[in-house]
């Protein structure tokens, strides 16, 4: 089973910084099929980000995905209001599908 | 619009059972896989399982496998998750799902329901 360490933990920001959050995989995610989610409180996540860089229906360009092998980033460019929430990575090439623990990005 | 309502969930004691039910209209239901995945309170995602667009091919999680049973109602356009002799380890909202449907989308989790909660104690 692939296992996907997120950091951090926490990530503390001001409206209009730039969040950078890092997946690393404990081996090579097959066909950089390594996904971001994003979910707020009392929500179901939503699919931000397939394939490491491609944005799914209607998710802003402000949010871009890049890496592969083991290394992945999602970076949001400009941090609006409602992009305070808690992020997960989830790769999909190897069975089982596993995600990430989470990183939450709170207002500094 | 894609909607997916989650129903069946609550409390039971150790060793129940308890079948969940995902509503769907708003897409194609007979040309995408489903899973559900739950998250334990106050933790990350797990998948849990999943089952194919024919219903024939499913797959879980190894923590579930033997205990759950993932099936669909293509007359319905709905999908279950029946769950037997679950312990306090299985207490989460579960969440379904529809996954991707083409090339480098398949795998991931497209669209989610709003998630029931399922809470196993005495």
């Amino acid at each position: 089973e692939i296992v996907l360490t997120q950091s951090p933990g926490t990530l503390s920001l001001s409206p209009g910084e730039r969040a950078t959050l890092s997946c690393r995989a404990s081996q090579s995610v097959i066909s950089s099929y390594l996904a971001w989610y994003q979910q707020k409180p009392g929500q179901a996540p939503r699919l931000l980000i397939y394939a490491t860089s491609g944005r799914a229906t209607g998710i802003p360009d402000r949010f871009s995905g890049s890496g592969s092998g083991t290394d992945f980033t999602l970076t949001i460019s400009r941090l609006e209001p409602e992009d305070f929430a808690v992020y997960y990575c989830q790769q999909y090439g190897s069975s089982p599908r596993t995600f990430g623990q989470g990183t939450k990005v709170e207002i500094k | 619009e894609v909607q997916m309502l989650v129903s069946g969930g609550g409390l039971v004691q150790p060793g129940g059972s308890l079948r969940l039910s995902c509503a769907t209209s708003g897409f194609s239901f007979i040309s995408h896989d489903m899973s559900w995945v739950r998250q334990a309170p106050g933790k990350g995602l797990d998948w849990v399982a999943s089952v194919s667009v024919s219903g024939v091919t499913t797959d879980y999680a190894d923590s579930v496998k033997g205990r759950f049973t993932i099936s669909i109602d293509r007359s319905k356009d709905t999908l279950f998750l029946q769950m037997s002799a679950l312990t306090a380890e299985d207490t989460a909202m579960y969440f379904c799902a529809k996954e991707g449907l083409l090339g480098a989308t398949t795998g991931t989790f497209w669209d989610w329901g709003q998630g029931t909660l399922v809470t196993v104690s005495s």
